[in-house]
């Protein structure tokens, strides 16, 4: 069966700070892969998605960047966090395209 | 491109009683209506749902409506219990694009 993994789980970050997100999947191959951020007690908000290695489609300008270097590795990446960073970020596969399934997340904090 | 309203953002239901909550989407095309659950701190869960070609559909307490007309679909839970509590999340998907989230509700049974 499918699982995702990410890590870490929690992060405390100071401003200014880089960010590296590492998200993989297990058990399927060439899947769809995306970047959700969630802020406290609000809804889910798409940063990036990515249908093959290589291929990154960004959905929010900001200071945020993806990179997909393996088929089931996804990397969430900042030179510079800002404090509109803090969050929590959701790593989200499919295979069909419709059907997502989310990791376990990492809450980011930037102080 | 897709617009996702729902409502209520809030509801309170008691205990073995039925809870539904509304959406509405604007893309007449879209053919694909998840729903999600999410527990305080942990990561959204596909509990149910629906393709365009079909007008309801039933797992155990759960059911979804889809009225591809009036462009709405709806989450019933029965019976409701006490670990129902969480925010549940619609969302609308056209072709293979993007999914569109609702906004959430968060839904809180009496014991």
């Amino acid at each position: 069966s499918q699982t995702i993994h990410q890590w870490p789980a929690t992060l405390v970050q100071p401003v200014g700070s880089p960010l590296s997100l590492e998200c993989t999947v297990e058990g399927t191959s060439n899947p769809n892969l995306y970047w959700y951020r969630q802020a406290a007690g609000r809804g889910l908000q798409l940063l990036f998605y990515s249908v093959g290695i290589g291929q990154i489609s960004s959905e929010v300008p900001q200071n945020l960047s993806a990179s997909r270097p393996q088929d089931r590795q996804f990397i969430l990446s900042s030179k510079k966090l800002l404090l509109s960073d803090s969050g929590f970020y959701l790593c989200a596969w499919s295979v069909s395209r419709d059907t997502q399934y989310f990791g376990p997340g990492t809450r980011l904090t930037v102080l | 491109g897709e617009n996702v309203e729902q409502h209520p953002s809030t509801l309170s239901v008691q205990e073995g009683d039925s809870a539904v909550i509304k959406c509405t989407y604007s893309d007449s095309a879209s053919n694909y209506f998840p729903w999600y659950k999410q527990e305080l701190g942990k990561r959204p869960q596909l509990i149910i749902d629906i393709r365009s070609n079909v007008g309801e559909k039933k797992d155990q307490r759960i059911a979804v409506t889809l009225n591809k007309t009036a462009k709405h679909f709806s989450l019933h839970i029965t019976e409701t219990q006490p670990e129902d509590s969480a925010v549940y999340f619609c969302a609308a998907m056209r072709g293979n694009e993007k999914l569109t989230f609702g906004t959430g509700t968060r839904l809180t049974i009496i014991p």
